[in-house]
């Protein structure tokens, strides 16, 4: 089985300030991990994956994760927020062999100005 | 990338009656697509796996009489909420994939509410 956790359900930070996203999975089997980013009344897009290439994987808009198997999480970090990244953000878990999504409860991202 | 295209993006009801919506895949192929449901300040949920030419495949707590699933060709599944309840208010989500691919594709989502 497998599941994804979350911590902090809301994230506050200053514009300019580092984003940290905590994700924790658990998994029977080598995972594929996903950031989703969610607008209001919008769809998911996605920001990065991990597919067993590089553990640190470079996405859109600035933001990175690094797959720790050790640790068994996938933390999403970017170095300097903008108010464009206020957002809800999704850390997702899948199989190998199908396309079936386990998602975290999200993180609500805030930017102070 | 892939593009899944779902309609309608907003849908008003009312109670008792029924709203379909559509998950259709642009530019390719998709044997499985899925469908999620996202309460207000939740997370998604899948609800079931829609396959191509057989029945779907519903988790465990979700009515399949209720939520009615038609995967009838390559690029089209269509979810149907049939005597729709205010409680049946949310955000409709589907995903397909790409055989051998990692990666799944989402829809816009589709806004329902009864009233």
């Amino acid at each position: 089985a497998q599941s994804v956790t979350q911590l902090g359900s809301h994230v506050s930070v200053s514009e300019g300030a580092l984003v940290l996203l905590r994700c924790n999975y658990s998994s029977s089997v080598p995972p594929y991990l996903f950031w989703y980013v969610q607008y209001p009344n919008q769809g998911l897009q996605l920001l990065l994956k991990y597919t067993s290439a590089a553990t640190l994987v470079k996405g859109i808009n600035g933001f990175e994760a690094e797959f720790k198997k050790s640790e068994t999480s996938f933390h999403l970090t970017k170095p300097s927020a903008h108010m464009s990244d206020a957002a809800e953000y999704f850390c997702a878990v899948s199989e190998f062999t199908g396309n079936q999504f386990y998602f975290g409860t999200g993180t609500s991202l805030t930017v102070i100005p | 990338g892939a593009v899944v295209s779902q309609h309608p993006s907003r849908v008003i009801c009312k109670s008792g009656t029924s709203v379909k919506i559509e998950c259709r895949s642009l530019d390719f192929q998709a044997t499985t697509m899925f469908w999620y449901r996202q309460f207000p300040k939740q997370s998604l949920m899948l609800m079931a796996t829609s396959n191509e030419g057989s029945k779907a495949t519903y988790e465990q707590g979700v009515e399949k009489d209720k939520f009615l699933i038609n995967h009838a060709s390559l690029t089209l599944s269509t979810l149907t909420v049939t005597s729709a309840h205010p409680e049946d208010s949310s955000f409709y989500i589907c995903s397909a994939g790409i055989g051998g691919q990692s990666e799944a594709f989402f829809g816009q989502g589709t806004r329902l509410t009864v009233v």
